[in-house]
């Protein structure tokens, strides 16, 4: 079975500073791995997407993420964090050889930027 | 192009009722999902439809939740009867065809359902 963990319910970053958060997954095969970003009663939006090819992956709204196959990980960073980032972070993982390639989520990450 | 539409936005019920939720994908999407997302929980696949077609119910409570997307389109969730742990935001989401496995999903604004 295929599951995500995200290990910190919550993380806080001053404006201007640096940001990451956490992920790892565990899959049979290989994996296609999701980032997305849940702003109050809203939808999920798509951050960005590891298929194959370059570890490091870039997407919206200056998002990047680091594919690492050794520690299973798929870690969401960005250089400068802003106060509009703060939402409510997903990791998915899609195990690509399963019938119907299910998404499983992580639990969520809640990202708080301070002024 | 417009997004996933749901409707309602927000349901309150009382257990053992019966409550549908709509979706409208966007359009020329031929997949589609339900999910449930639990306060402070991630979302958690229900469905998914390839046109019209069931390609994945294996996490759907049979029991008491049924799903239909007629004419590989709108799709309606229902829940009968509720209880009280199906308070939850039904999530509905749609990705295009022929793009196998490496494509997103986009997902609707939800329905916030509270059983009392």
């Amino acid at each position: 079975a295929q599951s995500v963990a995200q290990p910190e319910d919550q993380v806080n970053v001053a404006e201007g500073n640096p940001l990451t958060v956490k992920c790892t997954y565990s899959v049979s095969g290989n994996p296609y791995l999701f980032w997305y970003v849940q702003y109050p009663n809203r939808g999920l939006q798509f951050l960005l997407k590891y298929i194959t090819g370059d570890n490091l992956v870039k997407g919206s709204y200056g998002f990047e993420a680091e594919f690492n196959k050794s520690q299973t990980s798929f870690h969401l960073k960005k250089p400068s964090a802003l106060v509009s980032d703060s939402a409510l972070y997903f990791c998915a993982v899609r195990d690509i050889i399963r019938a119907g390639n299910m998404l499983t989520f992580g639990g969520g990450t809640r990202l708080m930027v301070k002024p | 192009e417009a997004g996933v539409a749901q409707s309602p936005r927000y349901k309150i019920i009382e257990k053992r009722q019966s409550v549908a939720f709509w979706c409208n994908p966007i359009s020329g999407h031929a997949t589609l999902y339900w999910y449930q997302q639990i306060l402070g929980q991630g979302p958690k696949l229900l469905i998914q439809f390839q046109n019209n077609g069931v390609v994945d119910d294996s996490q759907l409570p049979k029991d008491r939740f049924s799903a239909e997307r007629l004419k590989g389109v709108d799709s309606t969730l229902k829940i009968q009867p509720a209880k009280l742990e199906d308070s939850a935001v039904y999530l509905c989401a749609s990705s295009p065809p022929g793009r196998g496995a490496s494509y997103e999903q986009y997902f609707g604004p939800g329905t916030r359902l509270t059983v009392t």
